[in-house]
């Protein structure tokens, strides 16, 4: 199947500060989805973003397909962004989300 | 309001005592499945349904099964639980291919 890699695997912010998360993919797809997991384990949609480029407040994310990467910026970082932030793809061929192993993210104030 | 509504938020049984988890959508979509996540690790996929087609992951083990009695409700049944499939069972709904799926709070599974 597909193949996911994000990067880093952890990473710690003061808040206010901003970052960048990367994921990596191994063939085409159709489907991308950043995810946000809070420390409560509820897996919050950030952004469904094949190709192109989308905000959302202080969010934004960029896929370029055709160098299969995608990357999620967070701008002005809050104690609230804490958690792990997955990314999921969907192969050409495929019918449900292959999840990377996640970026755990911890904003200290 | 909530979509994917995945009840209860915390369930707990016993080694070996059968459990049921449900899921329920207001979105109307053809698309429900399963994931399971153990602590640390990502939602690993268990099963789909396509409408009412069932696709089974070739490395579900055999004591889950899944019913999905009509558009809006699938469950989870695990026959036999074992301390392995203590995790949190998350249930995502989509409207069809290309589309993004939307996932329920997910239920958090301890066995005793």
């Amino acid at each position: 199947g597909i193949q996911v890699e994000q990067s880093p695997p952890d990473l710690i912010l003061q808040e206010g500060a901003n970052s960048t998360l990367r994921c990596n993919f191994s063939d085409s797809v159709n489907n991308l989805q950043w995810f946000h997991q809070n420390p409560w384990g509820q897996l919050i949609n950030l952004f469904y973003i094949p190709s192109g480029t989308k905000q959302n407040g202080r969010l934004s994310a960029t896929t370029v397909a055709t160098e299969r990467y995608s990357l999620l910026y967070i701008s002005s970082s809050q104690t609230t962004d804490s958690g792990v932030y997955f990314c999921a793809v969907e192969g050409d061929s495929g019918y449900a989300l292959n999840f990377g192993k996640g970026t755990s993210l911890l904003v200290t104030p | 309001d909530a979509m994917v509504i995945q009840n209860p938020r915390y369930q707990v049984t016993q080694f070996g005592k059968p459990v049921t988890l449900s899921c329920s959508q207001t979105l109307n979509h053809n698309v429900m499945y399963w994931y399971q996540q153990k602590s640390s690790q990502a939602p690993k996929l268990l099963f789909h349904y396509y409408d009412k087609d069932f696709n089974n992951e070739a490395d579900t083990p055999d004591n889950f099964q899944s019913r999905r009695p009509n558009t809006s409700f699938c469950f989870l049944d695990i026959r036999s639980p074992g301390l392995g499939d203590a995790a949190m069972y998350l249930c995502a709904t989509r409207s069809g291919v290309h589309q993004p799926q939307h996932f329920g709070d997910g239920t958090r599974l301890s066995i005793l």
